[in-house]
């Protein structure tokens, strides 16, 4: 059963740049949502998706934006790097539903450098 | 809102000791979940164990276990017979039942299994 899977690994951009990273979500499971993860600190939530659409988003900029696919796989763009969006990205997939049915599988991350 | 606390930076233990993280939480919900992942050098965030606050019993997996106090809103992690693949840092993790879309991290715990 394959897990959550992400690409690429590490990726280096310069500021002003745009980047797209991908996401494959757990079989089985129908939602993603997209993390970052800055050096020393804990996740922050960027938005999820279901059904192709935005459902929920955080407090991150309109330049984060994101895409599912009807595969549920999905893709999270950044437009206009900033040297504050280095991090690792983390993408989790979970099963629709309620509660702790919404328990989040993760992926092993993408790692952004913007220099 | 919302806030996951862990006040341990890091922590070491020798192999085969036990040790316990500690993490607290600030909500007003009755009704919520709570998780525990780790986070080893390879960056992938893991599901280590999970609780639902309405359940008095506390979890547990194989060699994991948690002290939930529902009314200290407090929530231990506990590692018994620990091995040197228990190196990581562990995060505290709290998601709403009312907002059960993303998850919020306290900042995470560097533990050190030693030889």
């Amino acid at each position: 059963d394959a897990g959550v899977t992400q690409s690429p690994t590490h990726l280096i951009k310069t500021r002003g740049q745009q980047v797209t990273l991908r996401c494959s979500p757990k079989s089985g499971h129908d939602t993603v949502s997209w993390y970052q993860q800055a050096l020393g600190q804990g996740p922050q939530f960027i938005f999820q998706y279901y059904e192709e659409e935005e459902r929920q988003r955080g407090n991150f900029p309109d330049r984060f934006s994101g895409h599912q696919f009807p595969n549920y796989s999905s893709e999270l763009n950044v437009n206009a790097l900033l040297l504050g969006d280095s991090a690792l990205y983390l993408c989790a997939s979970s099963p629709w539903g309620a509660g702790i049915r919404q328990t989040q599988y993760f992926g092993p991350g993408t790692r952004l450098l913007v220099l | 809102a919302q806030t996951v606390t862990q006040s341990q930076p890091e922590m070491s233990v020798q192999e085969a000791e036990t040790v316990t993280l500690s993490c607290t939480y600030d909500t007003s919900e009755s009704n919520y979940y709570l998780f525990w992942y780790k986070q080893p050098p390879s960056r992938q965030m893991i599901l280590v164990i999970r609780q639902e606050a309405y359940k008095q019993q506390n979890a547990t997996e194989n060699r994991f276990s948690v002290n939930f106090q529902k009314a200290a809103k407090s929530f231990s992690l506990k590692i018994s017979d620990s091995q040197l693949g228990d190196t990581a840092m562990y995060f505290c993790a709290f998601m709403s039942s009312q907002a059960d879309y993303q998850l919020i991290w306290g900042a995470g715990t560097k533990l050190i299994i030693k030889p």
